[in-house]
């Protein structure tokens, strides 16, 4: 089970949208609604952000959305904070041996 | 709260087995499957397995079949992951995460296993 394809980086100005794209294959991230993305800043553990595809767990800013288009998943963050810098990642059910695979992590720079 | 504590940090010779636990509070230790994801210096998330701490049941990444066993002990609210025959290569934080509705909510502090002869 190969890991998910994100791009390496993404940056934007405050106050920007910006859209991390994290793409899989029809076993597994365009099979299932289970896609959930994680923020890490340096040094922390992994947040949840958003959890089977486009829902957000309590306490998670509304400025965070996720969406899915046939083996691709998206995380957009909108009205970019200082505090949005940080690694992101997505993970994706698959229903095989190996249950649950995460995606390559982009580091989201805050110009 | 919701609390997921680890034990501490652990160096192995190459060939040996480690053992980290991870002591769950705040929550019904039963009601939710723990993940094991480790992450290795500078390097991305890599999802290792989950055990339903109900019932013992557990679910491996093919990359670490063989070599890992998940197991848990309900009267303590601990769960335990092993890895044996280590490299270099498993130099890593470890950790441990609860599961709810197929995402990650809760999440120990990591435990940072180093392999070096």
């Amino acid at each position: 089970q190969s890991a998910l394809t994100q791009p390496a980086s993404v940056s934007g100005s405050p106050g920007q949208s910006i859209t991390i794209s994290c793409t899989g294959t029809s076993s597994d991230v365009g099979f299932y609604n289970n896609v959930s993305w994680y923020q890490q800043h340096p040094g922390k553990v992994p947040k949840l952000m958003i959890y089977d595809v486009s829902d957000r767990p309590s306490g998670v800013s509304n400025r965070f959305s996720g969406s899915k288009s046939g083996n691709t998943a998206s995380l957009t963050i909108s009205g970019l904070q200082a505090e949005d810098e940080a690694d992101y990642y997505c993970c994706s059910f698959t229903g095989g041996i190996t249950l649950y695979v995460f995606g390559t992590g982009t580091e989201l720079t805050v110009l | 709260q919701v609390q997921l504590v680890q034990s501490g940090a652990e160096m192995k010779k190459p060939g040996a087995s480690v053992k980290v636990s991870c002591k769950a509070s705040g929550y019904t230790f039963t009601g939710n499957f723990l993940h094991w994801v480790r992450q290795a210096p500078g390097q991305g998330l890599e999802w290792m397995g989950w055990i339903n701490p109900n019932t013992g049941v557990t679910s491996y990444a093919q990359k670490f079949q063989g070599r890992v066993t998940m197991t848990r002990d309900t009267s303590i609210n601990t769960a335990f992951m092993e890895l044996s025959g280590l490299t270099s290569d498993d130099t890593a934080m470890y950790h441990c995460a609860r599961e709810v509705k197929r995402g990650l909510d809760s999440w120990g502090q990591g435990a940072l296993v180093t392999v070096s002869s």
